[in-house]
């Protein structure tokens, strides 16, 4: 079972580039989310989806661009690469859609720095 | 902000020793949970404990919650080097349509020495 596997684990990118991190589950889960850790720091969720078609956004939203098409993808895109997008990223999943958050299982994360 | 606050910000004990962290949280939660992470690693679900619950363990993991102080905390008996980690309480909060998403804590670095 592979769980949550995010891709690519490491970027680096030019300021103004974008770029998407690729973020897939094959446990059926409804809920799917994005975390950003910066260093010594907790982590801040971007954006998050109960289910296929449905986003919201979270704590620090701008910059990023997300969709749900599927059940099993949650595709995490940058717009405008600025150096304060230089962070580790987190893809994270768990079962329950809207009743509640229950478990989340996590992804190795992408670290991407921004020239 | 939901975010739960964590304390310490940091804990060195010795192995063999009880390691304590707290978390505060300033509304009202449906659960609360914890989780590990070790260095450059993705985190790693400890225990949830659920808002009409006091205590709940799993193995040499004990955690408590008063949601009338708005607080939790997770004991860590026995310690061993292999402890030696972040670890992050997390909260429910209400989204868009009644949704809930998860919102993190700063964390506590805990380092067990041999």
């Amino acid at each position: 079972n592979a769980g949550v596997t995010q891709t690519p684990k490491f970027q680096v990118l030019k300021t103004g580039q974008s770029m998407t991190l690729q973020c897939a589950q094959d446990m059926n889960h409804e809920y799917m989310s994005w975390y950003r850790q910066d260093p010594g720091m907790g982590l801040r969720l971007i954006h998050y989806s109960v289910g296929a078609g449905i986003t919201d956004q979270g704590e620090v939203p701008n910059g990023y661009n997300v969709s749900r098409s599927t059940t099993e993808d949650f595709p995490l895109r940058l717009l405008s690469a600025a150096p304060s997008q230089t962070s580790v990223y987190f893809c994270a999943s768990s079962l329950p859609g809207t009743s509640n958050t229950g478990e989340l299982f996590f992804g190795e994360g992408s670290r991407l720095t921004v020239l | 902000s939901q975010q739960g606050e964590e304390d310490p910000q940091a804990l060195s004990i010795q192995e063999g020793e009880n390691a304590t962290m707290n978390c505060s949280y300033k509304t009202s939660i449906n659960n609360l949970q914890w989780y590990r992470q070790n260095s450059g690693r993705g985190l790693v679900h400890l225990i949830l404990i659920r808002s009409n619950e006091r205590e709940k363990h799993s193995g040499r993991l004990r955690v408590t919650l008063d949601t009338s102080k708005k607080s939790s905390s997770l004991l860590i008996t026995a310690s061993r080097a292999a402890d030696t980690a972040s670890y992050f309480c997390a909260t429910d909060a209400i989204g868009k349509d009644s949704s809930y998403k998860l919102i993190f804590g700063s964390g506590t670095r805990l380092l067990v020495r041999p």
